[in-house]
């Protein structure tokens, strides 16, 4: 059961530029969402998350928005690195506490300089 | 380097044979997990032990599967009878009780 999806397979864009990643989800008990990069070879890791209690959560380059309703979140970077290159996945789970995470298939961002 | 370890790093077996996977948590971590990833998916949560008490199983968990955390601190997770269908990234994690899941890099099996 799919219950987080990422429906974009790959993004591709220029250096400088920002890139949105976007996840959408299925579970309306989903009160916790994070997002995960992945280079080859490497187990996935931590970037950003946020709370259903916000809609903003802010890091550097990085930006995650929330959308309850529409239930889907977005990550934005920016400006976008070749450094970011790599799989970024969506995840959620009910608790803080992320026991059981759903994960999304993943987007594989390319950066181009 | 203080972060999640996993041995072997590759696996290649025959069907039919037992394979053992063992992951190595972040030292002070209380909690560990273990996914899996096939091509082209997310990590699939397979079950999670606090301590060393295996709280969660997901039913991907066939009984051919089977995950120890003997003394709370490493783990290691079996697949008996492997079939081809095994063949996958199987990513260890761990946390605090609150906290944010930090990955080893995987393990690859290849099952023949």
């Amino acid at each position: 059961d799919q219950q987080v999806k990422q429906n974009s397979p790959s993004l591709s864009v220029q250096e400088g530029r920002i890139s949105i990643l976007n996840c959408d989800y299925t579970n309306s008990m989903f009160d916790y969402f994070l997002w995960y990069k992945k280079y080859p070879a490497e187990g996935p890791t931590f970037l950003i998350s946020i709370s259903s209690i916000k809609d903003k959560n802010e890091d550097g380059r990085f930006t995650v928005f929330l959308n309850k309703s529409a239930k889907h979140l977005s990550l934005h970077i920016v400006p976008s690195q070749p450094g970011d290159s790599a799989v970024y996945f969506c995840a959620a789970s009910e608790t803080y506490n992320n026991n059981d995470m759903r994960f999304g298939a993943g987007t594989r961002l390319t950066v181009k300089p | 380097d203080t972060g999640v370890s996993q041995d072997p790093r590759h696996k290649i077996t025959k069907r039919g044979q037992n394979v053992t996977f063992r992951c190595d948590p972040i030292s002070e971590h209380n909690r560990l997990y273990w996914y899996r990833q096939t091509l082209g998916q997310g990590p699939e949560f397979l079950t999670y032990f606090q301590n060393e008490a295996q709280l969660e199983k997901s039913r991907l968990l066939s009984d051919r599967f089977s995950a120890e955390r003997p003394k709370g601190s490493f783990s290691t997770l079996e697949i008996q009878r492997t079939e081809q269908g095994d063949s996958a990234m199987y990513l260890c994690a761990s946390s605090l009780s609150n906290g944010v899941q930090f990955f080893g890099p995987g393990t690859r099996l290849t099952v023949l």
